[in-house]
């Protein structure tokens, strides 16, 4: 089935650093969205990319839609300590649209 | 403005028992998801329903998964009997499918562990 391969795994980095993850596959993606879930919570939408080469802000979040469709990435500025959790990238497929592939989760680390 | 909303938040028992999961979807929404979460599989799509109406039920590991959703606002997933591979989170989720369809809500999961 579709994969999605989502790097880095984990990220230790000291508070105030900027962040950048992202996701790649083999297939083509209508819709790339990333979620963040923090310990005993269900993921959380941050932010929506619905068409290739868009870019989107959220705040200290930027996220973009690949040109090639294949990928995206999502950068957080200026980390503080509650953007410490598991980041999830999931594409929604052209076929199946509905079956979101959810990428493995970067888990994100701050040290103060 | 409540989410989904999952009962119970944790669940422990006995292998070869029942469990039954609940959720309600966002008010509104016309697509529910049940996902179940472990360290090793990452987030894994069991079953989605489109209006009550079970769509693809090909993520259910075996037979002693099912699910219902006998109405707009409420859903099962049950095993009988558990072993104790199925612990997991298992979290409900629901969207909006239509003209303009909206992302994937989740609710807060429910931990199974099963001894």
């Amino acid at each position: 089935g579709q994969q999605l391969n989502q790097s880095p795994q984990s990220m230790f980095i000291q508070e105030g650093e900027d962040v950048s993850m992202n996701c790649t596959s083999s297939s083509i993606f209508n819709t790339w969205l990333w979620y963040k879930q923090d310990p005993g919570e269900g993921p959380v939408l941050l932010i929506a990319l619905y068409k290739a080469g868009e870019l989107t802000s959220n705040g200290r979040l930027t996220a973009q839609f690949g040109i090639t469709r294949k990928d995206s990435f999502l950068n957080i500025s200026a980390s503080i300590p509650s953007d410490v959790g598991i980041y999830f990238c999931a594409g929604q497929p052209i076929q199946g649209a509905q079956k979101l592939v959810f990428g493995q989760g970067t888990r994100l680390t701050i040290n103060p | 403005d409540a989410g989904v909303i999952q009962s119970p938040r944790h669940e422990v028992t006995e292998m070869g028992q029942e469990v039954t999961l609940r959720c309600k979807p966002i008010s509104g929404h016309n697509s529910l998801f049940w996902y179940r979460q472990t360290m090793m599989r990452g987030l894994e799509l069991l079953i989605y329903f489109n209006n009550n109406v079970p769509i693809d039920d090909s993520g259910m590991p075996e037979d002693r998964f099912s699910a219902k959703m006998p109405n707009a606002s409420f859903s099962t997933l049950k095993i009988q009997p558990s072993e104790p591979r199925d612990s997991a989170v298992y979290f409900c989720a629901s969207s909006w499918r239509g003209t303009g369809d909206s992302p994937l809500h989740f609710g807060n999961g429910t931990r199974l562990t099963v001894t």
